[in-house]
């Protein structure tokens, strides 16, 4: 079975400051990972995705992640964030699975 | 680009009633939809995987019953709480895949059940 661990609940950080949410993945085949955010009372809204290939990935909102096999992670990077980025930051595998949630909050 | 909507975006509703929450694929066909559950502070569990013109299939622990879940049509698919309680009250998301194979969805804006 395929599972993500997202190592922290919440991460505090200064705006203009950069930031990295870690996820962590386990599965026995090839994996699809995935980034989502959602903000209060809204679904989700897709990030990143890694489905093969380069193992950096970038995405919207200047995000990007770096698929690292040999430690099984996916961890979420910014170099600068901004207030608006404050937000529940979900990682994600193939099969439906979401980690616990990682919630960004940027401080002025 | 793809929208997935649900109906309604909140609702209350008396102990012991039913209510029905729709999730429509705007300007796609959507063969699969999925259905979560995600409590406050925490994440998305998925509750149930709907299928277009068959029945949808349960995760383990998810009782059936109360949650029917019927996908008439290749773009709507309805989550029906029968008998609802306060311990029902969640925030309910679906899901659709895009096409592909690559496991991405297009996520409902969700809608907040409080059961009073």
């Amino acid at each position: 079975a395929q599972s993500v661990t997202q190592l922290d609940s919440q991460v505090p950080v200064f705006e203009e400051a950069p930031v990295e949410l870690r996820c962590n993945y386990s599965s026995s085949v090839s994996v699809y990972l995935f980034w989502y955010v959602q903000y209060p009372n809204q679904g989700l809204q897709l990030l990143l995705k890694y489905l093969s290939g380069s193992t950096l990935v970038k995405g919207i909102n200047g995000f990007e992640a770096e698929f690292n096999k040999s430690q099984t992670s996916f961890h979420l990077r910014k170099p600068s964030v901004h207030i608006s980025d404050t937000a529940e930051y979900f990682c994600a595998v193939s099969n439906m699975r979401f980690g616990a949630g990682t919630r960004l909050t940027v401080k002025p | 680009g793809a929208v997935v909507s649900q109906h309604p975006s909140w609702v209350i509703c008396k102990s012991g009633t039913s209510v029905k929450i729709e999730c429509r694929s705007l300007d796609f066909q959507a063969t699969t939809m999925f259905w979560y559950r995600q409590f406050p502070k925490q994440s998305l569990m998925l509750m149930a995987t709907s299928n277009e013109g068959s029945k949808a299939t349960y995760e383990q622990g998810v009782e059936k019953d109360k949650f029917l879940i019927n996908h008439a049509s290749l773009t709507l698919s309805t989550l029906t709480v029968t008998s609802a309680h306060p311990e029902d009250s969640s925030f309910y998301i679906c899901s659709a895949p895009i096409a592909g194979g690559s496991y991405e969805q297009y996520f409902g804006p969700g809608t907040r059940l409080t059961v009073t």
